[in-house]
């Protein structure tokens, strides 16, 4: 199975800071790489697929980027509603594998 | 307006077996756009990708729960099933089931999930 390693595994941030968080997996996946929002009791939302396309109606403060083995999910002026935990998925390889989370907290 | 709602018992026996369905609503099953999957989010384990489904029945296991997993659909209800049988507590998770964008296997929509719990 392809592992996927988030870090960091939470941040602290202010309203309007830059914040980046990286995912890295054990093989190449080329650009096959999904980011996900959950926030408590919610369903997980889809924000980027194919590491760089934004779902339609995601904010354009969201952005992804990387390719084969190393990929970043950046925030470029964290939100009030962007409070949440994230989380990496590959899609190159079954069976689909998911990264452990980055939970982002208010600072 | 389009979703996914899990639902089932939220409390099952050690060695019986976990039956949860995925009701959809505002998009076809049939459409053949999609698959249809259902994935697991336990403290221990972190999110796990159990299988998918598409509505001719064509189906992906995960292989470390192959054994003990059965995916069906049902597309006059437009419904997708779960069954996962001898279950120990190491299989108490929430359950999620979601849509899956065929050829890229991504989940683009999730339901909410259910808790599942594994105890006598």
């Amino acid at each position: 199975d392809i592992q996927m390693t988030q870090s960091p595994s939470s941040v602290s941030a202010s309203v309007g800071d830059r914040v980046t968080i990286t995912c890295r997996a054990s093989l190449g996946i080329s650009n096959w790489l999904a980011w996900f929002q959950q926030k408590p009791g919610k369903a997980p939302k889809l924000l980027i697929f194919s590491a760089s396309s934004l779902q339609s109606g995601v904010p354009s403060r969201f952005s992804g980027s990387g390719s084969g083995t190393e990929f970043t999910l950046t925030i470029s002026s964290l939100q009030p509603e962007d409070f949440a935990t994230y989380f990496c998925q590959q899609a190159n390889t079954f069976p689909l594998t998911f990264g452990g989370g980055t939970k982002v907290e208010i600072k | 307006q389009l979703q996914l709602q899990e639902s089932g018992p939220g409390l099952v026996r050690p060695s019986e077996t976990l039956s949860l369905t995925c009701t959809v609503s505002g998009d076809s099953i049939s459409g053949g756009n999609h698959y249809w999957g259902w994935i697991r989010q336990s403290p221990g384990k972190g999110l796990e990708w159990i299988g998918s489904i598409f509505y001719s029945g064509s189906t992906y296991y995960n292989p470390s729960l192959k054994s003990r997993v059965t995916i069906s659909v049902d597309t006059s209800k437009n419904q997708f099933s779960l069954k996962l049988n001898s279950v120990t507590a190491a299989d108490t998770a929430v359950y999620y089931c979601a849509r899956q964008v065929i050829y890229y296997w991504y989940f683009d929509l999730w339901g909410r999930g259910t808790l599942v719990t594994v105890s006598s």
